[in-house]
């Protein structure tokens, strides 16, 4: 069955920087996108990015663009978020989920999430 | 600010039916497919509902979605309490190139 594990969590001081990845099981991982989602404490759902099955194709939400960026190794059946120039409002709990075809129909599968606390 | 909309909450008794709309626009509902998400507490989140009224396999048929326009709604009947969870939908928004999000409803299940 497809499972997606995220790791990488833990507290950060502002300004620095992270890196989550999440590792990926039980499908053909290199043909799908893979997204992240975010979900501060107390609070709703937010996209943060997607990237497509080979990588060429990324987007990001605006609240992390210029910040944050999603990466896979299709070879290590992981995806990675590198996270910079962290901010408190980056506190998170953060989820991977695997991709439908196309990007655009969001995704099925779901992490159990790691979370991230930006605070000094 | 959620750029699509839902009510924060939603009740009804056991038994009952209850239905969750989903307000959004021409760039994301109205010409893309919506996911609806359960998200029951202390777990992530599942999906319930996929290009707007279709259900994964486990999902039982008391959970159903329809479109019209740019609105979705999610009806769930036979209420247990069980269904007690946040509930969120989604969609791509072709102007943002990204995903949206509602603010979530959680239904209480009384």
């Amino acid at each position: 069955q497809v499972h997606l594990v995220e790791s990488g969590g833990g507290v950060v001081q502002p300004g620095r920087s992270l890196r989550l990845s999440c590792a990926a099981s039980g499908f053909t991982f290199s043909n799908y996108a893979l997204h992240w989602v975010r979900q501060a404490p107390g609070k709703g759902l937010e996209w943060v990015a997607v990237i497509s099955f080979d990588g060429n194709l990324k987007y990001y939400a605006d609240s992390v663009k210029g910040r944050f960026t999603i990466s896979r190794d299709n070879s290590k059946n992981t995806l990675f978020l590198e996270m910079s120039s962290l901010r408190p409002d980056d506190t998170a709990v953060y989820y991977c989920a695997r991709g439908l075809d196309p990007i655009n129909r969001l995704f099925d599968y779901w992490g159990q999430g790691t979370l991230v606390t930006v605070s000094s | 600010q959620s750029v699509l909309t839902q009510p924060p909450s939603v009740s009804a008794a056991p038994g009952q039916k209850v239905t969750i709309s989903c307000s959004g626009s021409s760039s994301n509902i109205g010409n893309y497919f919506v996911c609806w998400y359960q998200q029951l507490p202390g777990t992530a989140p599942k999906l319930l509902i996929y290009d707007n009224n279709q259900r994964p396999s486990g999902i039982p048929d008391r959970f159903s979605g329809s479109k019209s326009g740019t609105s979705a709604t999610l009806g769930i009947t036979g209420l247990q309490t069980g269904d007690e969870a946040d509930y969120y939908c989604g969609a791509w928004d072709g102007s943002l190139n990204t995903v949206v999000f509602g603010g979530g409803t959680k239904l209480t299940v009384l």
